[in-house]
């Protein structure tokens, strides 16, 4: 089965600085690849999502790319705030499933 | 909208107890999925259901139940609560199988086994 996995656990980043997070799937079937935030004591929401016919989506200051060839997606956020500290976990999924598996998660600070 | 709506919020079990996890969506959504994080951890899909009356297994399925007899609502049982069980349960749903289109989460039951 699909298995994603995600870099780094914990990413400390300056205000303003960018943060970059990177996943890596296993089935090379797997064509949607969403990315969720977790604030603190909420839900994952969804933040951007990208499908394997796209090579880069970007929406404001963040943005995904997609190398299928690698199996590897990442997300960008470029001039951080502090409300951008939250947990965000990278998933993957595909159309013979009716599941999406989830990367571990990353937690993010951002220090003003 | 309210979205995806889990109750209770916060649950304090005894070893053995057993008890029902409530979750309604009012976005007339087919796909629904019951998940566990743990400290740290990611996801873990407990148990899923892509309709009315049709439910399966997830990966950590182990000591929990579930039942779909309406489109709003995904209840989760516990049978026999264990430590093992102390999690924080989110509740999901979305329009299709999760492969083109987003899940919505709700807030998440926080439940300690003691």
């Amino acid at each position: 089965g699909e298995n994603v996995e995600q870099h780094p656990s914990t990413l400390s980043v300056q205000e303003g600085d960018s943060a970059v997070i990177k996943c890596t799937y296993s089935d090379s079937a797997s064509n949607y690849f969403p990315w969720y935030k977790q604030e603190l004591g909420k839900g994952p929401q969804l933040i951007i999502d990208i499908r394997s016919n796209v090579g880069e989506k970007k929406d404001q200051r963040i943005a995904v790319t997609l190398n299928k060839t690698a199996k590897h997606f990442s997300l960008h956020i470029t001039e951080t705030q502090p409300e951008d500290s939250a947990v965000y976990f990278c998933a993957a999924s595909t159309a013979s499933y009716d599941k999406v598996i989830f990367g571990p998660g990353t937690s993010l600070s951002v220090i003003p | 909208n309210a979205g995806v709506t889990q109750t209770p919020k916060f649950r304090i079990l005894k070893i053995g107890q057993s008890m029902t996890l409530q979750c309604t969506q009012d976005m007339n959504h087919n796909y629904m999925y019951w998940y566990r994080q743990d400290p740290g951890m990611g996801l873990k899909l407990i148990y899923y259901s892509v309709g009315a009356g049709i439910t399966d297994k997830g990966e950590v399925p182990n000591g929990y139940n579930v039942s779909r007899s309406t489109t709003e609502d995904f209840p989760l049982r516990l049978e026999l609560a264990a430590p093992s069980q102390t999690s924080v349960y989110f509740c999901a749903s979305s329009w299709t199988g999760g492969h083109g289109k987003p899940q919505h989460f709700g807030d998440g039951t926080r439940l300690s086994i003691l």
